[in-house]
């Protein structure tokens, strides 16, 4: 089986950086990805890594360590409208359906 | 303009009644696939379909039905069966590298 790991809830400041971390278990890998959805809306993919490391895109950065079997979603200069949450992802080989976290909700305050 | 629509917006239900949403991309991707998901919850996977003609179940496939005649469209049948069926309903469909993209959602609503 598959299992995602978020937290529930981040709040940070206007203008900060927040980390939101996820850990998976799978029987296979096959990339993590991220995705971002505001209230009543659907989710909007974000970023996905296959390989070690760091991808950036603009304010969005996303980690992968496969041996820890652990990512991040890094936002940086936060704004107000990044108020959503965000969902890791996983698949665990090519053609299957990616298996969702329960997501965390980022709150950002002035 | 490409991308995935899905109708209706919002959709209320009487007890023991089927209704279909509908789902259509214009994408040209193979795969699709039907999420649903409760106030405050991850997706949870209904069906998927990786070729037109052939679907699978996902993990609560139960109380739900879907068909794929056509590449464009995968539309998914809530049955009287399902027993709770009030819930948002994506759709998505995925490209080569497996990046899924969703549809604008139906809100399912059952009086």
């Amino acid at each position: 089986g598959q299992s995602l790991e978020q937290p529930s809830e981040v709040t940070a400041v206007e203008g900060a950086i927040v980390q939101m971390n996820c850990t998976y278990q799978t029987s296979g890998f096959y990339g993590l990805s991220w995705y971002q959805q505001h209230d009543g809306g659907a989710p909007t993919f974000l970023s996905y890594n296959a390989l070690d490391g760091l991808e950036e895109t603009g304010r969005f950065s996303s980690f992968l360590s496969r041996s820890d079997s652990y990512g991040y979603l890094l936002l940086q200069e936060l704004q107000m409208k990044d108020s959503a949450s965000y969902f890791c992802a996983v698949r665990d080989r090519g053609n299957t359906p990616l298996v969702f976290g329960k997501g965390t909700r980022l709150s950002v305050i002035a | 303009d490409g991308g995935i629509t899905q109708s209706p917006k919002y959709l209320f239900r009487k007890e023991g009644q089927n209704v279909t949403l509908s789902c259509e991309q214009n994408l040209n991707h193979d795969a699709m696939y039907w999420y649903r998901q409760d106030p405050g919850q991850g997706l949870r996977l209904i069906y998927y379909s990786q070729i037109v003609n052939d679907f699978q179940k996902g993990d609560i496939a139960e109380g739900y039905s879907v068909s794929r005649e056509k590449k464009e469209s995968f539309p998914l049948t809530v049955t009287s069966a399902q027993k709770n069926p009030t819930a948002f309903y994506l759709c998505a469909s995925s490209d080569p590298s497996g990046s899924e993209y969703f549809g604008p959602g139906t809100r399912l609503t059952v009086l």
